[in-house]
């Protein structure tokens, strides 16, 4: 079975300051890992995928198959990145296993 | 380009009833998937359809049904309900069946009393 962990219900950041929100995942095979993001009154959407080896509104993720992890940082954390933070597996040809999500709040 | 949009935004329903939820997908989109969000969860994948078939399937029961039309838009059918099925239905687009990315509409909130 897949499983998609994300041990932050809730994360609290001062503007300026580093960004990581954890994602661990449990998947036997090759899996495609994905952020997705909501912010306040928006829909779901993707933030970047391991695959694209993308910088997204300056974040970035790496996909580390030795710890099963795939952890979103930030250098520099803005006040419009306060949003709710979703990990996302695809493993073979099924739908999307998310995490429970962690909401990152940036105090001025 | 228009985005997904599902309909309706609110439902209130009983114990036993049964439950049609729409969606149409994003423009040029083929493929639609619908997830199931409880209070303070993710979204847990129900089903994916692809050309009007249905090509994978989460760990929910049969009484959970859906089709996708010729147009692409698609129904959510949800017979018999139970309290625990109260929660958000997302529906979300994608291009092709890989579905790396994924449009979601803004969800229907159901209730179930």
């Amino acid at each position: 079975a897949q499983r998609v962990t994300q041990p932050e219900k809730l994360l609290s950041v001062f503007k300026g300051a580093p960004v990581e929100l954890k994602c661990n995942y449990s998947y036997s095979g090759s899996p495609e890992l994905f952020w997705y993001v909501q912010y306040s009154r928006q829909r779901l959407q993707l933030l970047l995928r391991h695959i694209s080896r993308e910088s997204i509104k300056g974040f970035t993720a790496d996909l580390n198959k030795g710890e099963t992890s795939f952890h979103l940082k930030k250098p520099f954390a803005q006040e419009e990145d306060s949003a709710m933070y979703y990990c996302a597996l695809r493993g073979g040809a099924d739908g999307l296993t998310f995490g429970k999500g962690t909401h990152l709040i940036i105090q001025p | 380009e228009t985005g997904v949009t599902q309909s309706p935004t609110h439902l209130i329903k009983t114990r036993g009833q049964q439950v049609t939820l729409r969606c149409s997908s994003q423009s040029g989109h083929n493929t639609v998937s619908w997830y199931q969000q409880a209070l303070g969860q993710g979204p847990q994948f129900i089903f994916q359809y692809y050309r009007e078939e249905e090509n994978g399937r989460g760990n929910f029961p049969p009484r959970f049904s859906g089709l996708q039309f010729p147009n692409y838009s698609s129904e959510l059918n949800v017979n018999a309900l139970e309290l625990d099925d109260s929660a958000l239905y997302l529906c979300a687009s994608s291009f092709d069946r890989v579905n790396e990315k994924l449009f979601f509409g803004s969800g229907t909130q159901l209730s179930v009393l």
